[in-house]
Parts: C-alpha cells; sequence; structure tokens
C-alpha cells in the first residue's frame, strides 16, 4: 500500500521557467515531510522539509507547500535551472504518532530542465 | 557529500551466501536508518537505531538483522540470500529521532547471482 504518491513519473520544464512537483499521502498521521533530490549512482540529498503546523517552507529557489485537508504537498522550484535536472523523491514520516522517524517515500518524478 | 559512509559500493555474491553492509553516519548524528530500494519499488525503509538501541522496524525480512555499535557506525546483516535481495540498499542518519531530515549515503548495490 502506497502512502506517499508522486503521480507524474517525469517533467520537462524550460530553464527559467517554474517546476512544480506535486504529492499526495493517505495517511493522516503524517507530520513532517521533507523533498529529496537524487543524481544516478548517488544517495538521496535532502532539499527541503516542512512540518505539518505550517502550510509553506520557504529555502533559497526552492518552496514547499502543504496543504493537509487535501493531504497535498508541492514543492516550487524557481527559477529552475539545467542543474536541477535529477529524480525528486516526497517522503513523509509520523513520528508524532508513532514515535519512529522512519520516512515513507514516493516513486519519484524526473524532473528534466531544458537549457 | 553527505558526511554519511556506506562500505562496500557494490557487492556481487551468490543465492544461499551472508553478506555484511557497513554505515558509518555523520558525525554527531546518533540516529542510523536502513531503507532498501529494488527494481521496481521505491525506497522501503528495513530499520532504525538510535544510540544503540532498536528504535523503529519496516518490513525487514526475519533473514536480514542489523546493529548499531558504541561508535555509532552500523551494519546491515543479510543471510541466506535470495535472488530477489538484489537491490540497492541506503543508509540514512540523523541527530537525534525526532523530526529531523535524514541524510543518505551513497548506497551499496548488492548483486545475487
Amino acid at each position: 500500500d502506497q502512502q506517499v504518491k508522486q503521480n507524474s513519473p517525469s517533467l520537462s520544464v524550460q530553464e527559467g521557467r517554474i517546476s512544480i512537483l506535486n504529492c499526495d499521502y493517505t495517511n493522516s498521521m503524517f507530520d513532517y515531510f521533507l523533498w529529496y533530490k537524487k543524481y544516478p549512482a548517488e544517495g538521496p540529498t535532502f532539499l527541503i522539509s516542512i512540518s505539518s503546523i505550517k502550510d509553506k517552507n520557504e529555502d533559497g529557489r526552492f518552496t514547499v507547500f502543504l496543504n493537509k485537508s487535501a493531504k497535498h504537498l508541492s514543492l516550487h522550484i524557481v527559477p529552475s535551472q539545467p542543474g536541477d535536472s535529477a529524480v525528486y523523491f516526497c517522503a513523509a514520516s509520523a513520528q508524532g504518532q508513532t514515535g519512529a522517524n522512519n520516512l515513507f517515500f514516493g516513486t519519484g518524478t524526473r524532473l528534466t530542465v531544458i537549457p | 557529500d553527505s558526511g554519511v559512509t556506506q562500505t562496500p559500493k557494490h557487492l556481487i555474491t551468490a543465492t544461499g551466501q551472508r553478506v555484511t553492509l557497513r554505515c558509518s553516519p555523520r558525525s554527531g548524528d546518533l540516529s542510523v536508518y536502513w531503507y532498501q530500494q529494488s527494481l521496481d519499488q521505491g525506497l522501503q525503509f528495513l530499520i532504525q537505531y538510535y544510540n544503540g538501541e532498536e528504535r523503529a522496524k519496516g518490513n525487514i525480512l526475519e533473514r536480514f538483522s542489523a546493529q548499531q555499535f558504541p561508535d555509532l557506525h552500523s551494519e546491515l546483516n543479510l543471510s541466506s540470500l535470495e535472488l530477489g535481495d538484489s537491490a540497492l540498499y541506503f543508509c540514512a542518519s540523523s541527530v537525534r529521532d525526532n523530526n529531523q531530515p535524514q541524510h543518505f549515503g551513497d548506497g551499496t548495490r548488492l548483486s545475487i547471482l
């Protein structure tokens, strides 16, 4: 049972434009959400996170939005750069409910930024 | 560089064998996590240790075991290996075990022949 879903396997965006990556989840106990970027032959690299008490968190070109009622979060990258081309994973945990910090991952979205 | 070190990078072995994967967490991190990424699946949580003690278990097979040592490095032991165990095994670490980002190593690719 996939509790975190990324329904778009791939996304192509022109350099300089906005990239929007989406993620849906089913477990209402999730209270911490993260985005990771992954290049081939490397481990996932942490990008940005958000707690369920917030609806937005910003770090430079990256902004994560959380809509708890819709069980949806998104990652905005503005402006997109060719170096952003990678696979992006959404992840969530239910630490406040379970006491465990293990992450549930989506299946990833491959972002290609076209120069 | 995440600061998490995994060895070996690649491991090729045969069915029925036993292997040990090693992970050194980032300096100062007390919590270590193991994840498995199979070809047709996303990252799946296996087990978490915090300061030497098991904290959480995911869908880890009974043939698999792990431990975290006093110096905080961790080992994942896989025994009676089957073809389906071929996967990427990632280790991650975080400072504590509450809501903090986990930082991943580059993984160990295990191939069972």
